[in-house]
């Protein structure tokens, strides 16, 4: 099974709003992703969970608030959004942060909406 | 800057036909080199990979080749199917701790019936 699982599909928020997306893999993977995808364009990095640990943090605004509360989990706390911040939001997930074999899987996004 | 550069941008084909995707990169650290396809509203999908110590790998109707002299790489698409129209995406993965992938900028695929 190579499933990450993301939830909701679809959301909308006002810029005052506080919301939360969800990820979850059941795969053992230990090393997790967070990326946004404008349309037309390719992913872009915003956070890497190594071990449970914050191991990369792109220079991302503090209103993007990611937590992995377990190995299986990721979170991505969203407050005080802006409209330019309307994207796909990915999770993906790999065995580890090293190795070369291994691979990032990806789930099949949230698209949030910030009116 | 790490960099991994796509073309063409988008690209129209036959049913039946092949499709072509190269990528070039300049940093030599990179060790794995996948490829995505990405349908709209869907999450990528890794659709194959290769390591920098071989020069071609096949699944099926995709193929990769790989020039590690020239840094470059490329997807072939045989017998390309309507189902086949989307996003692919290169991408090349760091020899660092960080393994981070970058990827190229994307090809939308459109194959006529």
């Amino acid at each position: 099974d190579t499933e990450v699982t993301q939830t909701p599909k679809h959301l909308v928020m006002g810029m005052t709003n506080k919301k939360s997306l969800k990820c979850e893999q059941h795969m053992g993977h230990r090393a997790m992703y967070w990326y946004k995808q404008k349309a037309k364009k390719p992913p872009e990095l915003m956070f890497v969970y190594s071990y449970e640990k914050l191991s990369i943090n792109e220079s991302v605004p503090s209103r993007f608030s990611p937590e992995c509360p377990n190995s299986s989990l990721l979170n991505l706390h969203l407050h005080a959004l802006q409209p330019e911040d309307s994207a796909l939001y990915l999770c993906a997930s790999s065995r580890s942060s090293g190795g070369w074999q291994e691979t990032q899987y990806f789930g099949p996004g949230t698209r949030l909406l910030v009116l | 800057q790490q960099q991994v550069k796509q073309s063409p941008q988008s690209l129209i084909v036959q049913k039946g036909g092949i499709s072509i995707i190269n990528c070039a990169y300049e940093n030599t650290a990179f060790d794995y080199f996948p490829w995505y396809q990405q349908f709209p509203g869907k999450g990528p999908a890794l659709l194959i990979a290769i390591r920098p110590d071989v020069s071609e790998k096949k699944e099926g109707r995709f193929t990769i080749s790989f020039n590690k002299s020239a840094k470059q790489f490329s997807l072939h698409i045989m017998d390309s199917q309507p189902g086949d129209s989307a996003t692919y995406f290169c991408a090349a993965r760091s020899s660092g701790s960080a393994r981070q992938l970058t990827f190229g900028s994307g090809t939308q695929l459109t194959v006529l019936p």
